[in-house]
């Protein structure tokens, strides 16, 4: 594909509801990020897939949160039983290959709101 | 936690002027890499520093990294109101499994 695609650009939800966000990365691209970014504030680590290796699913700030990543290629996040504070932009990011030193490609983010 | 931390956190110059924003890191790093972000969406990439570099160049950016402060500078010459968004830092390390690890951010504004 031409970029790191995300879906939905925005989503509201009531509180309590379920949410799956999804991300296509760049074809080919192995390692995947998910990323939480509250409004003005620097991007906070959720979760790390690196090839056929186990996810790093070290920043994930609950057991609400989750993602998997199917083939190698699409991910998605869920978050069950959303809570306000779970409102952010949400970004996924792919790289060619952590083994070297590549840059990360971004999506344009999930916006999240939880009312 | 955070590996990377910019200073300052917001910056205001006037256009034309230089604009100098810094990265400090808590361990050993593989590479370094700085990305910019328009209104709190996706993140584009600016440039990479590897370990082994000391500096680095591309158009009116300028990069130095210094392993022994675990420290680096983004500058940032001739500055145009374009340049307005804000500045993160990312490192990666074996230690991490190779992941990237933002900082907090530098928010420039550059006035007209």
């Amino acid at each position: 594909g031409a970029g790191v695609s995300q879906s939905p650009s925005n989503k509201v939800t009531e509180k309590g509801k379920d949410v799956e966000l999804r991300c296509d990365p760049i074809s080919g691209h192995t390692a995947l990020y998910w990323y939480r970014q509250s409004l003005g504030q620097g991007l906070e680590f959720l979760i790390y897939f690196q090839g056929n290796s186990a996810p790093d699913k070290s920043g994930l700030p609950s057991d609400r949160f989750s993602a998997e990543r199917t083939g190698g290629s699409v991910s998605t996040l869920t978050i069950q039983r959303t809570q306000q504070e779970d409102s952010a932009v949400y970004l996924c990011a792919s790289s060619l290959d952590v083994s070297r030193a590549t840059e990360a490609f971004f999506g344009q983010g999930t916006r999240l709101t939880v009312v | 936690s955070q590996q990377g931390e910019e200073d300052p956190q917001a910056l205001s110059i006037q256009e034309g002027e230089n604009a100098t924003m810094n990265c400090s890191y808590k361990t050993s790093i593989n590479n370094l890499q700085w990305y910019r972000q328009n209104s709190g969406r996706g993140l584009v990439h600016l440039i990479l520093i590897r370990s082994n570099e000391r500096e680095k160049h591309s158009g009116r950016l300028r990069v130095t990294l210094d392993t022994s402060k675990k420290s680096s500078s983004l500058l940032i010459t001739a500055s145009r109101a374009a340049d307005t968004a804000s500045y993160f830092c990312a490192t990666d390390a074996m230690t991490t499994g190779n992941m990237l690890t933002f900082g907090g951010g530098t928010r420039l504004m550059v006035k007209p």
